[in-house]
């Protein structure tokens, strides 16, 4: 089976613009999470979908937006980006939602804010 | 919020030597993943360990948990050069009931020398 992939792997950006990844899950994954990694704070959550449901969300401003499409693949968007953004994008599928379901990390989408 | 912090930040050792990191937490738990990430990519599933198991092993890697210490630790025996990354333990966020938004501690940097 193909693991996660995300698109793009790399992506330069100008402060205000905005950006859009892309994740697809594992085949027949149908719950999808995100996190921002920053060499300052770490490793954050962002999202989690389900079934084309926003579950939870993290703490983070109302930039960030993310959505589930039908076949289980997920885009995250930031809007006005700003120097901070600068990061790496982590998207996780698993089968379903439960503290029995493992995640399954994808490659990681390198964004810098210049 | 870092509900999982590494110690110690860095270690370096020669191969062939045991690796020992630790992990605390603040709240109760219902399991504590590690994770090792390879050079800012994406992040690999090693081993999950139970609130109700003190100990569990998977090939060269040993976690312990204590509760009551809300504390966990990861060993690994005879290291080699391709276990250099960074690990991660991680808990089910405030949202609970999901693995799909974790919190991850900042995380401990092993560099093994040939």
């Amino acid at each position: 089976k193909a693991g996660v992939t995300q698109t793009p792997r790399y992506l330069i950006k100008t402060r205000g613009q905005q950006v859009t990844l892309s994740c697809s899950p594992i085949s027949g994954h149908r719950s999808v999470s995100w996190y921002q990694q920053t060499p300052g704070q770490g490793l954050q959550f962002l999202f989690e979908y389900f079934s084309e449901t926003q579950r939870n969300k993290g703490n983070f401003p109302g930039r960030f937006s993310g959505r589930q499409f039908s076949n289980s693949r997920s885009e995250m968007n930031v809007s006005t980006l700003e120097l901070g953004d600068s990061a790496l994008y982590l998207c996780a599928s698993s089968l379903a939602v439960g503290v029995a379901y493992e995640q399954y990390f994808g490659p990681g989408t390198r964004l810098t804010v210049t | 919020s870092q509900q999982g912090e590494e110690d110690p930040q860095a270690l370096s050792i020669q191969e062939g030597e045991n690796a020992t990191m630790n992990c605390s937490y603040k709240t109760s738990i219902n399991n504590l993943q590690w994770y090792r990430q390879n050079s800012g990519r994406g992040l690999v599933h090693l081993i999950l360990i139970r609130s109700n198991e003190r100990e569990k092993h998977s090939g060269r890697l040993r976690v312990t948990l204590d509760t009551s210490k809300k504390s966990s630790s990861l060993l690994i025996t005879a290291s080699r050069a391709a276990d250099t990354a960074s690990y991660f333990c991680a808990t089910v966020g405030d949202y609970g009931g999901s693995q799909g938004n974790l919190i991850f501690g900042k995380g401990t940097k092993l560099s093994v020398k040939p």
